[in-house]
């Protein structure tokens, strides 16, 4: 399974945007980049996936390197709920098993 | 509607002893996955069940087990349980394997003793 690099931990003020990088250099053309977030005391929770284009939704954006060999996630206002550790996952289309790496713990200070 | 439920959130056993984790997945949702997290391994995959077949399997020992029923609910079975098998299980369910995302549920905490 291809693995993801993410830094162990980012600090961002609240209410300021957040960039949470992630490097998978050996990504498959049939790897989608999934993120999800794991809050204190709660089981993980899906925030976004892409294949090859950025994407939007509700809770975030994804940017994608041309090369796919990076991605990042990107918390416009982050606030105090958005305190988490985020993990980047590679996942093989038609694959339901996710690998989770060590993950980026993001403190939001008040 | 209502979320991924499992039951019990908390648990206690001894060393030797077998321990059975219950998922109940969102209604419609047909694939159920289980991973193990512990502070030192993180989070790993266990297995997943689809329509009552077991699908993918991780890296871990036969002690570990599950089963799928045909109403989706999942249980996971530990045999023998060991020290190093307390850790928070977790319970995820997506409607099936394409792209969609997985929604987990709360987790049980298990406890060897």
């Amino acid at each position: 399974d291809a693995k993801t690099t993410q830094p162990n931990s980012m600090e961002s003020n609240e209410e300021e945007p957040v960039h949470l990088p992630c490097n998978h250099s050996t990504i498959s053309g049939t790897d989608y980049i999934h993120w999800y977030r794991q809050l204190p005391s709660q089981g993980p929770e899906y925030v976004i996936h892409g294949l090859t284009s950025n994407v939007n939704n509700r809770m975030a954006s994804l940017a994608i390197a041309e090369d796919r060999k990076s991605s990042t996630l990107i918390l416009h206002r982050a606030t105090l709920r958005d305190a988490a550790v985020y993990y980047c996952i590679l996942r093989d289309v038609g694959a339901n098993n996710l690998f989770f790496g060590t993950g980026t713990r993001l403190t939001v200070i008040p | 509607k209502a979320g991924v439920t499992q039951t019990p959130r908390y648990l206690i056993k001894t060393r030797g002893q077998q321990v059975t984790l219950s998922c109940s997945p969102i209604s419609g949702h047909r694939s159920v996955s289980w991973y193990q997290q512990t502070p030192g391994q993180g989070l790993q995959f266990l297995f997943e069940y689809f329509s009552e077949t077991q699908r993918n399997k991780g890296n871990f020992p036969g002690r570990f087990s599950g089963r799928q029923f045909s109403n989706s609910r999942s249980e996971m079975n530990v045999s023998t349980l060991e020290l190093g098998d307390s850790a928070l299980y977790l319970c995820a369910s997506s409607v099936d394997t394409l792209y969609n995302e997985q929604f987990f549920g709360p987790g049980t905490r298990l406890t060897v003793l």
